[in-house]
């Protein structure tokens, strides 16, 4: 298997430029995770998906963030408008629920917003 | 917001030697993980710890969990350089909630 495949890798934008990033997980994985990983911060949980449908978005920052799972394989994170403050390296994670809950991380895609 | 941290925040040691990290947290877990994220990559299991359990080994990793204390512990024997990595303790809280993860600790083995 591929691993989470997340596209891009690296992003650099302009503040107020809308920001999507992409995520798929892998096949057979009923759960898919939204991370965002800072020096200040660390490891945040974004929001997760079971079964494609949205869990828990608490972790959301604002209403600047969405995200949607239309598909078992598919996942975006949308940013719009973004700022400065959202630089960080977002992961995607996904993982078989029934199973240990091992997750399954992205190579993760760095966004600088500029 | 996460819960409990992990310690040191930092760690270098000479290739040989033993490293041992330590994670605290506040709640009652199913279970406890450990990740290992290498510089600019994605974060990667490394070993799973139930509450039921004490004590696991996989390789030159050893975890330990101490649920009275609230505590668990990574060591890895025998570092080498390639050890060179932030390790992270991850809860998975009673309840079936998604994993809490702390900031890790950032391990330097020097050659």
């Amino acid at each position: 298997d591929a691993g989470v495949i997340q596209s891009p890798r690296h992003e650099v934008t302009e503040m107020g430029q809308e920001v999507t990033l992409r995520c798929k997980p892998i096949s057979g994985h009923n759960s898919l995770f939204w991370y965002r990983q800072t020096m200040m911060r660390g490891l945040e949980l974004l929001i997760y998906f079971n079964n494609n449908v949205p869990i828990d978005d608490s972790g959301m920052p604002e209403d600047r963030f969405s995200a949607k799972m239309p598909n078992a394989s598919f996942s975006t994170l949308k940013i719009q408008p973004s700022e400065p403050r959202d630089s960080a390296v977002y992961f995607c994670a996904s993982s078989f629920q029934e199973n240990t809950g091992e997750l399954f991380f992205g190579e993760g895609s760095r966004l600088t917003v500029l | 917001s996460q819960q409990g941290e992990e310690d040191p925040q930092a760690l270098s040691i000479q290739e040989g030697e033993n490293a041992t990290m330590n994670c605290s947290y506040k709640t009652s877990i199913n279970n406890l993980q450990w990740y290992r994220q290498n510089s600019g990559r994605g974060l990667v299991h490394l070993i799973l710890i139930r509450s039921n359990e004490r004590e696991k080994h996989s390789g030159r990793l050893r975890v330990t969990l101490d649920t009275s204390k609230k505590s668990s512990s990574l060591l890895i024997t025998a570092s080498r350089a390639a050890d060179t990595a932030s390790y992270f303790c991850a809860r998975e809280n009673s309840g079936n909630t998604p994993l809490v993860f702390g900031k890790g600790t950032r391990l330097s083995v020097i050659a």
